[in-house]
């Protein structure tokens, strides 16, 4: 079946623009994350949905990062007023519901602020 | 700050040896833990997933656990070029009902020597 889906796949905008990241989940998967991944690190998290509702969004990093689901399958990661410190792979991920579930990654969206 | 610790390699082992990954975590509430293969540029692939202590065998791959030592490894066999790339320890959070937040190691970058 088809995986996690990102898209675009690559942005590159100026500093102060919005942007908006937007990803499809596994067919079926309730759970779904975003992550943040910058050069030589791990994925970092953001925020985690179960359903429509954000059950854990204590990764975002300040309150220009906000993320919606609002019908429980596609989500919309949004930055506001970017920065060029926001510039990384921004990873989606979903998994079936439950504590401990394997998650599964989509390819991201290699985010450029110039 | 909960880590997960790995050594950044390169780890360079020729074609057909077994190639040994080593992780340490930090949060003694972690119940569970994942490996993932990050090819150069792109997304984190999940190939074990680990819950109990001992060992788990998937083909040629073999993921260990020891909670005591808050320890986590993966063994991969008959190691192919094709195995080269970076791999990703991750353990879930374990405080808080948060058995979902992946903290990911900075990944250990593998190279296999036809």
């Amino acid at each position: 079946g088809a995986g996690v889906s990102q898209t675009p796949s690559n942005k590159v905008t100026e500093k102060g623009k919005y942007v908006e990241l937007r990803c499809d989940p596994i067919s079926g998967h309730t759970a779904l994350y975003w992550y943040r991944q910058s050069l030589g690190q791990g994925p970092e998290f953001l925020i985690y949905f179960q359903g429509t509702g954000a059950a854990d969004d204590s990764g975002l990093p300040n309150d220009r990062f906000f993320a919606v689901r609002p019908e429980g399958s596609v989500s919309t990661l949004k930055i506001q007023r970017t920065e060029r410190g926001d510039s990384a792979v921004y990873l989606c991920a979903s998994s079936q519901p439950g504590q401990g579930q394997p998650q599964h990654f989509g390819d991201g969206t290699r985010l450029s602020i110039l | 700050q909960k880590e997960v610790e790995q050594n950044s390699g390169p780890l360079s082992v020729p074609e057909g040896a077994i190639a040994s990954l080593n992780c340490t975590y930090s949060d003694r509430g972690s119940q569970s833990f994942f490996w993932y293969r990050q090819y150069s540029g792109k997304s984190p692939e999940l190939i074990m997933s680990i819950y109990s202590n001992g060992d788990k065998e998937d083909g040629r791959f073999t993921a260990q656990l020891n909670k005591a030592s808050q320890y986590v490894s993966l063994l991969i066999r008959d190691s192919q070029p094709s195995d080269s790339a970076t791999y990703l320890c991750a353990a879930t959070a374990g405080s808080g009902g948060s058995n979902y937040k992946l903290t990911f190691g900075k990944g250990t970058l593998l190279t296999v020597n036809p």
